[in-house]
């Protein structure tokens, strides 16, 4: 079916440490892997995304690894922020049309 | 631009009632969807569109209804409100209808069913 499912659903860290949030996916045919960011009260935005033909990008302090054989991908945050703090969302590409998100980690990053 | 636009942004309805929530974009994107996201669930997707004249169902269509006559909006319709659709709604909408197109959201609207 189509499902990604997303760990963990709570996520605190101290800041300067990394935080990985993981994401599976059911459809071996998935070949776009979207991350979004979600602040308290306001709409998701997409922070970074990858897509089946490469393992691995970053931008800056984030980076998207992607496991094809095991169909997987994680989200990495290195030195985070209190600003960092927010609800992120993985997704993946379902047919020609869907993008499926996962239930979301509220990330937690103490002073 | 103003982006994607949704209104209200909050809302309490009595079980039984009807209601449309309204969305509207003008990016002239031709894919737009609507998802519900509820805590400890994320975001399912209710209904999508990839034209107008042109609906399909997503993740958790039942209960609710959708119409593409213009471009620019995609109002959705909750056609007898349940407690079990409190929600927070999304609009979305995306140049094109490939997912891999970045999807712009909505401020959202909070809908409470008593």
């Amino acid at each position: 079916g189509e499902n990604v499912e997303q760990h963990p659903s709570t996520l605190s860290v101290q800041e300067g440490d990394s935080a990985v949030i993981k994401c599976t996916y059911s459809d071996s045919a998935s070949n776009y892997f979207p991350w979004y960011k979600q602040e308290l009260g306001k709409r998701p935005q997409l922070i970074i995304d990858i897509r089946s033909n490469v393992g691995e990008k970053k931008d800056q302090r984030i980076a998207v690894t992607l496991n094809k054989t095991a169909k997987h991908f994680s989200l990495h945050i290195t030195e985070t922020q209190p600003e960092d703090s927010a609800v992120y969302f993985c997704a993946a590409r379902y047919s020609s049309y869907k993008l499926i998100f996962g239930s979301g980690t509220r990330l937690l990053v103490r002073p | 631009n103003a982006g994607v636009t949704q209104t209200p942004k909050f809302q309490v309805l009595k079980t039984g009632q009807s209601m449309t929530l309204q969305c509207a974009q003008d990016m002239n994107h031709e894919y737009m969807s609507w998802y519900r996201q509820d805590p400890g669930m994320g975001l399912r997707l209710i209904h999508y569109s990839v034209g107008a004249g042109i609906t399909d169902q997503g993740e958790v269509p039942n209960g609710y209804n959708v119409s593409r006559s213009t471009t620019e909006d995609f109002p959705l319709r909750l056609l007898s409100a349940a407690p079990s659709q409190t929600s927070v709604y999304f609009c979305a909408s995306r140049d094109g209808t490939d997912p891999t197109y970045e999807q712009y959201f909505g401020p959202g609207t909070r809908l409470t069913v008593t």
